[in-house]
């Protein structure tokens, strides 16, 4: 099976700080994706990628970017921590036309 | 534009009792269609999918759903709901090209009552 692996499950930061988000899967996928989830929201896009070194903006890709540097991990950088980022982060990686998801990042920023 | 509606934030259900937790969507040619399941504090789990073939589609768990190309409809059922099934159920679409991002409802929240 597919293993989608997201580095941390519980991160705090301070506003201002820079967070690196690690998302890493094991099959060799060329399409990746970052999701942000919040109540009543659901699933929010924000970045993917096609392949290395490539990426496209999602629906709400401001006060993110993203890194690609080798095919099995995309990182999320949020530049800048605010509060209005507290939110749960979702990595997923393409198979089969559907996605593999990792296990979350739930994300607080104080 | 390509969107996915989950009429219900809340379905309560009996243990035992059939349960349905519904999905509409919009989207331009032949979509295909999803259903993922959450736990408290996780990611997003398969549990089946449309593409194409048989409109009743088995999955996971013994959910099964069924695609209504008239009403436009994937809702997700179950026979007998089980306490284990409580959860947070997502309904996605994308259209046939990969790479094409997915859709989501915004969840429908499960509870069965033992």
């Amino acid at each position: 099976d597919v293993k989608v692996t997201q580095s941390s499950r519980y991160l705090v930061k301070r506003t201002g700080e820079k967070v690196f988000l690690e998302c890493v899967q094991d099959m060799d996928h060329e399409n990746m994706f970052w999701y942000r989830q919040d109540p009543g929201l659901g699933l929010r896009l924000i970045y993917f990628s096609y392949d290395v070194k490539m990426k496209e903006k999602g629906d709400i890709p401001e006060g993110y970017s993203v890194s690609r540097e080798k095919k099995e991990r995309f990182s999320l950088i949020l530049e800048s921590a605010s509060t209005n980022q507290t939110s749960m982060y979702l990595c997923a990686s393409e198979v089969n036309y559907g996605y593999t998801f990792g296990s979350g990042t739930r994300l607080t920023v104080v | 534009a390509q969107s996915v509606a989950q009429p219900e934030d809340q379905v309560n259900v009996a243990e035992g009792n059939p349960l349905t937790v519904k999905c509409t969507y919009s989207v331009s040619g032949n979509p295909y269609l999803f259903w993922y399941v959450q736990y408290p504090n996780r990611g997003l789990q398969f549990l089946l999918k449309y593409i194409t073939g048989d409109n009743l589609v088995k999955g996971s768990y013994g959910f099964e759903a069924e695609f209504n190309k008239s009403q436009t409809s994937f809702h997700l059922k179950k026979p007998s709901a089980l306490v284990s099934d409580s959860a947070l159920y997502f309904c996605a679409v994308r259209d046939k090209n990969p790479g094409n991002q997915f859709y989501f409802g915004t969840g429908t929240s499960l509870t069965v009552i033992p």
